[in-house]
């Protein structure tokens, strides 16, 4: 069965720009989440939807938006993007139930 | 304080030998455990979960849950050189649909 799709993998943008990143949940697996991964902060949750819904969020500013389709698959949005931006973005899809989260390979954004 | 705290600095074991990790978490309403492991590069693979008091073993895996300590703890046994990542210890807190995650530990397995 086919895994977590991130889409895409790698991104070059300027400050000030904003960017999409895009996310295909595991198939029936409802629930989508992002994550930003940085070596000096790890791995910091930005927002989980469920069913559309934005069920929780993350400590980050309104810069950084989310949205989840019908069909499960999620985007994520940065607005005026800053330096500090520069991550790997993770997204990871879960049933709901008892059996952990599973991650797409990411997207690594660099803001130059 | 950290919801999830890995502390131990990069562990070197030899090849054949057993690596611990340890884990302590904060929120006593902590209800489900994972252990991920990030190879340089690449994103986090699930490798064990855990959800009672006790220990799991899966493979030359096994985890160890102990809430009254709000302590978790992964040993690798047997461990080769394609064990060596880094494992990050995470947990979700009940109601939240969400994972802390701790630092994480670097393992390096020497052959």
């Amino acid at each position: 069965k086919a895994g977590v799709t991130q889409t895409p993998r790698y991104l070059i943008k300027t400050r000030g720009q904003q960017v999409t990143l895009s996310c295909s949940p595991i198939s029936g697996h409802r629930s989508v989440s992002w994550y930003q991964q940085t070596p000096g902060q790890g791995l910091q949750f930005l927002f989980e939807y469920f069913s559309e819904t934005q069920r929780n969020k993350g400590n980050f500013p309104g810069r950084f938006s989310g949205r989840q389709f019908s069909n499960s698959r999620s985007e994520m949005n940065v607005s005026t993007l800053e330096l500090g931006d520069s991550a790997l973005y993770l997204c990871a899809s879960s049933m709901g139930q008892e059996g952990g989260y599973t991650f797409g390979s990411g997207t690594r954004l660099t803001v130059v | 304080q950290k919801e999830v705290e890995q502390n131990s600095g990069p562990l070197s074991v030899p090849e054949g030998a057993i690596a611990s990790l340890n884990c302590t978490y904060s929120d006593r309403g902590s209800q489900s455990f994972f252990w991920y492991r990030q190879y340089s590069g690449k994103s986090p693979e699930l490798i064990m979960s855990i959800y009672s008091n006790g220990d799991k073993e899966d493979g030359r895996f096994t985890a160890q849950l102990n809430k009254a300590s709000q302590y978790v703890s992964l040993l690798i046994r047997d461990s080769q050189p394609s064990d060596s990542a880094t494992y990050l210890c995470a947990a979700e807190f009940y109601g939240n649909n969400r994972l802390a995650f701790g630092k994480g530990n670097q393992v390096v397995v020497i052959p």
